[in-house]
């Protein structure tokens, strides 16, 4: 039982470089989140799905677009990476927005340096 | 969802109970008490949860007090694994998680 897996575990991208983030969870989760955490700081939701087929925004979306492409997966999208944007991603996936449904399992994370 | 107050860090000795405590003092009824924990370079890990009587698990308790202003978490019997930043979070169940800076516990040999 894998959990929530992302790949790439590393990358580095050059400024204006787009990439794609992906997130995989074999829970059976209706919700998935990205977040990011930036060093020495808590973690800031970027974007999440409630449910299959919906996304909306977190508190900072901004130069990232989502798409829930199925149950199980919950990509993130760079289109022009920026300096700003280098920080470390986790993907999170829950039941349901529910209480006691609505524990969220984290991935290993995804570390990002723009240059 | 209510502001939460903890310490940025405390030190335990291996083998002794880990007592971290949080402040929300704007909780509100609908509001539950989540605490997580972040093992150096991994993603969270849940760790409880509460609304207003306490809860333990194999993992830890969470001692809320009755007028559910403050609450502790407690790990009875702390391991040099448990070194970690923790994150005490209020939210109402449909909410999301906000993540503060938490606190750096440190278990000492």
């Amino acid at each position: 039982n894998a959990g929530v897996t992302q790949t790439p575990k590393f990358q580095v991208l050059k400024t204006g470089q787009s990439m794609t983030l992906q997130c995989a969870q074999d829970m059976n989760h209706n919700s998935m989140y990205w977040y990011r955490q930036d060093p020495g700081m808590g973690l800031r939701l970027i974007y999440y799905s409630a449910s299959e087929g919906t996304t909306d925004k977190g508190e900072v979306p901004n130069g990232y677009n989502v798409s829930r492409l199925n149950k199980r997966e919950f990509s993130l999208r760079l289109e022009s990476a920026a300096p700003s944007q280098t920080s470390v991603y986790f993907c999170a996936s829950s039941e349901a927005p529910g209480v006691g449904k609505n524990i969220q399992y984290f991935g290993a994370g995804t570390r990002l340096s723009v240059l | 969802d209510a502001k939460t107050t903890q310490p940025p860090s405390m030190d335990c000795a291996e083998g002794r109970a880990a007592n971290l405590p949080c402040n929300h003092s704007t909780i509100s009824g609908n509001e539950y008490v989540y605490w997580y924990r972040q093992i150096h370079s991994q993603g969270p890990q849940y760790i409880i949860h509460g609304l207003k009587n306490n809860e333990t698990n194999e993992m830890a308790s969470l001692i809320i007090t009755e007028d559910r202003k403050s609450s502790t978490l407690i790990l009875p019997h702390a391991t040099l694994r448990d070194t970690a930043v923790y994150y005490c979070i209020v939210r109402t169940s449909g909410s999301r998680l906000t993540f503060g800076e938490g606190t750096q516990l440190t278990v000492n040999p």
